[in-house]
């Protein structure tokens, strides 16, 4: 079965520092893997994705993820983190084969503190 | 992306009554999603409606639940029906552009609260 795991429900960042949100999948063959930012009482935002290609992705508000076939993981990263980047980020999959159905992890809370 | 509208934004009900959630697209598209998030949780697809077809469920929701309507490319509804606390959630209507490679762009949620 289809899978996302994103084993930190918690990541403490102080602004400033770097940040890493991780996840991992389990889907067979070579999915579309992505990254979604809520913030308190919004729906949910895309911020970037892996289709093929260049394994480092950039996407919105200076995030980035690194697609890793061999450890099936799409951890997001940024350099240097903002205390408004303080948000629930949830990682998703979807199979190339089929249409629509995303599969999302439970969600990591970032919080970032001045 | 699409801008995305939903009506209501957030309602409290009564147990066994029914609220049709309406989402409004700024564009066409083919395909439509409804998520449900419950509290402190990841979201889970109810089910894909494509215009002019059956709306296509996931397990464990079923329709007579979750009646869904796709009357044109740019709007869709999502009625809870005989509600009961369980309901309570956030549901969240969702697209996904034919051009594009598989990313959704998301309402804002409706915030459903069941007494």
């Amino acid at each position: 079965a289809q899978s996302v795991a994103q084993p930190e429900d918690q990541v403490n960042v102080a602004e400033g520092n770097p940040l890493t949100v991780k996840c991992t999948y389990s889907v067979s063959g070579n999915p579309y893997l992505f990254w979604y930012v809520q913030y308190p009482n919004r729906g949910l935002q895309f911020l970037l994705k892996y289709i093929t290609g260049d394994n480092l992705v950039k996407g919105s508000y200076g995030f980035e993820a690194e697609f890793n076939k061999s450890q099936t993981s799409f951890h997001l990263k940024k350099p240097s983190a903002l205390v408004s980047d303080s948000a629930l980020y949830f990682c998703a999959v979807r199979d190339r084969g089929s249409q629509g159905n995303l599969i999302f992890g439970k969600g990591t809370k970032l919080s970032v503190k001045p | 992306s699409a801008v995305i509208s939903q009506k209501p934004s957030r309602d409290i009900c009564q147990r066994g009554t029914s609220l049709t959630i309406q989402c409004q697209v700024d564009s066409q598209v083919t395909m439509m999603f409804w998520y449900r998030q419950q509290p402190g949780q990841s979201l889970t697809l109810i089910a894909t409606a494509n215009q002019g077809s059956e709306a296509t469920y996931e397990s464990g929701f079923v329709i007579d639940k979750f009646p869904i309507s796709r009357p044109n490319l740019t709007f869709s509804t999502l009625t809870v029906s005989n509600m009961s606390p369980e309901d309570s959630s956030i549901y969240l209507c969702s697209v996904e552009r034919s051009s594009g490679v598989g990313e959704q762009f998301f309402g804002p949620g409706t915030r459903l609260t069941v007494l």
